[in-house]
């Protein structure tokens, strides 16, 4: 089955300093990989996204996540932390097997950049 | 485009009634998903349209759960009866298909359901 894993609940930075969320994969074929951040009572809103080419991938907000095949992550990256970073953010992947569309998440991880 | 427009963006009923969500897609896309968030079980699909025909229903947790989209530009969740366990957010998200898979979903606001 196709999947995603975050495996930290909450990640915590210190403003200026850089940033990582972790996301792994599981998927059967070529993996298309999405990050979305979600602020408190809001709905989410899309980062970026992993279809093919260039393993580095650059979004909004200064965010960027590497691709890396080997070891199925995808994680996301931001050089200097911001307050405003401060969000909910998921992974995920797309269920490439049907090209359906259907879009499975991870659980999401918590990040609190602290000033 | 306003985005993905979602109604009501709250509601609060009591246990037994019914209840409607709404959805309007961006224009243009025709893949449409109907998510459920809550604290324990996170994000979860619940269904997914795909050029207004239900593709995957998989996710609707029991009989009181129904979706319908009449038309390219609209979608409602009904749940009848309401029961406390439904408090949730519900969102719904849309896209534009090209059978690659390699679009991004815009997801609307969210309605906040509480059910007493």
């Amino acid at each position: 089955a196709q999947s995603v894993a975050q495996p930290e609940d909450q990640v915590n930075v210190a403003e200026g300093n850089p940033l990582t969320v972790k996301c792994t994969y599981s998927v059967s074929g070529n993996p298309y990989l999405f990050w979305y951040v979600q602020y408190p009572n809001r709905g989410l809103q899309f980062l970026l996204k992993y279809i093919t080419g260039d393993n580095l991938v650059k979004g909004s907000y200064g965010f960027e996540a590497e691709f890396n095949k080997s070891q199925t992550s995808f994680h996301l990256k931001k050089p200097s932390a911001l307050v405003s970073d401060s969000a909910l953010y998921f992974c995920a992947v797309r269920d490439n097997k049907s090209n359906t569309g259907k879009l499975i998440f991870g659980q999401g991880t918590t990040l609190q950049v602290k000033p | 485009d306003a985005g993905v427009i979602q109604s009501p963006r709250h509601e609060v009923t009591e246990m037994g009634q019914e209840v409607t969500l709404r959805c309007k897609p961006i224009s243009g896309h025709n893949s449409l998903f109907w998510y459920r968030q809550t604290m324990m079980r996170g994000l979860e699909l619940l269904i997914y349209f795909n050029n207004n025909v239900p593709i995957d229903d998989s996710g609707m947790p029991e009989d009181r759960f129904s979706a319908k989209m009449p038309n390219a530009s609209f979608s409602t969740l009904k749940i009848q009866p309401s029961e406390p366990r439904d408090s949730a957010v519900y969102f719904c998200a849309s896209s534009e298909d090209r059978g690659l898979g390699n679009t991004e979903a815009f997801f609307g606001q969210g309605t906040r359901l509480t059910v007493v």
